[in-house]
This record gives C-alpha cells, structure tokens and sequence, in this order.
C-alpha cells in the first residue's frame, strides 16, 4: 500500500501570500493517479486538482498542481479568505486508493 | 450529479447499519462507486469501491470482512452492509463518485453520521 505524507501538517498565512503544500509518496506515484482537494468545516471534500496538474471543472486559478514520482506540490499563489481550509492529497492504483492525512491552512 | 446518503446513527458495538446512497444526475449503471470515511477530527479514509455493472468489489483492509458494498442499479442506489462495529468504526461516511481509470472523486454526497457507542 502506498502512504502518502503530507507537509507541513499546518501552515500559517496571511492573505495574499502564497502556500506551498507537499504530498510525498512512499512509492513512486504516475500522476495520472494523484488528485488533491480542499475541505472546510461541516463540508464534503471538494476536489481540485486531479492527473496531478490539472484544475478541476470551476477551480480558481490561483490553485496549480506539480510533482511527478514521490514528490507533488500544491501550490496557492495569493490566498484569498476562502481558501483557509483543509487539504488533502489522493493517490489511486491497483484498485486502492489512499489519502494523505491533510495540511491545515490557517490565517496567521 | 446528486448523491445522498442516509441510514446513519447510533449503534452499539457489534451491531450493524445498513448506509445507502441515491445518485442522480448521471448514467448511474455506468459509473463506478465508493465510500469514503471522516472519523471526528481526522482525515479522509477509502472504504469501499464497486464497479459499474455490481461485480468487482473493493475494501480497505481495515473494514475487510465485516463491510459489504453493493448496488441496485435499478433503483441508483449503492449500500453499505457495516457488520460487527467497532467504536474506530465512527465516522461520517461519504458517498463519492471516482473517475475512472485516473481514481480521483469528482462528485460528493454531503456524508452521513456514524456512532458506534455503548
């Protein structure tokens, strides 16, 4: 089973800053299989990147997807107060799918 | 797409919940289908995957044995049998749609709550 690491577990940001967020693989990752998604309190998740690059249907973008093997990137460019949040990346192969434990974004 | 869940609440450990899920919006049959679970304050966790036409069926071993997935096509509704709860069993459970082959969730059900407390 491939674990996905996510770091940092929180960051602390202004509006307007950018966020860089990490997702390692314990095992090389075909970014076709690598999606990321936001969650805030009381909601489903939202998907937001998938095929490791590509912005979902309706997705901002502020928000892009990098990384290839063990190691993808989400990036924010300037936060806006809505993207305070939850983040998650998501890996899928060998018909397992597995989550990364999420990076907190919060408003310093 | 629709999705929505129903069928959690309170049960006590070793019992069972049956969960269902009602799609809408899309060719239902056609489309692969999956639980994915919240314990309080925790991250996201796969539980449960069916193919399209019922017979392919995935688990995460954590519920391997104890969870049956299952869909009536008919009906477009996917189930979630749940059999000898564990307290770690808690959680909100999400109906989700996963785009196939790339394995990504592109559609939600707002999820529904699952205690399992003496």
């Amino acid at each position: 089973e491939i674990v996905l690491t996510q770091s940092p577990g929180t960051l602390s940001l202004s509006p307007g800053e950018r966020a860089t967020l990490s997702c390692r693989a314990s095992q090389s990752v075909s970014s076709t299989f690598l999606a990321w998604y936001q969650q805030k309190p009381g909601q489903a998740p939202r998907l937001l990147i998938y095929g490791a690059s590509s912005r979902a249907t309706g997705i901002p973008d502020r928000f892009s997807g990098s990384g290839s093997g063990t190691d993808f990137t989400l990036t924010i460019s300037r936060l806006e107060p809505e993207d305070f949040a939850v983040y998650y990346c998501q890996q899928y192969g060998s018909l397992l799918w597995t989550f990364g434990q999420g990076t907190k974004v919060e408003i310093k | 797409v629709q999705l929505l869940e129903s069928g959690g609440g309170l049960v006590q450990p070793g019992g069972s919940l049956r969960l269902s899920c009602a799609a809408s919006g899309f060719s239902f049959g056609t489309f692969a289908m999956s639980w994915v679970r919240q314990a309080p304050g925790k991250g996201l966790e796969w539980v449960s995957s069916i193919s399209g036409s019922g017979g392919g069926t995935y688990y995460a071993d954590s519920v391997k044995g104890r969870f049956t997935i299952s869909r009536d096509n008919a009906k477009n509704t996917v189930y979630l049998q749940m059999n000898s709860l564990r307290a770690e069993d808690t959680a909100v459970y999400y109906c989700a749609k996963p785009h196939l082959p790339s394995g990504y969730f592109d559609d939600w059900g707002q999820g529904t709550l699952v205690t399992v407390s003496s």
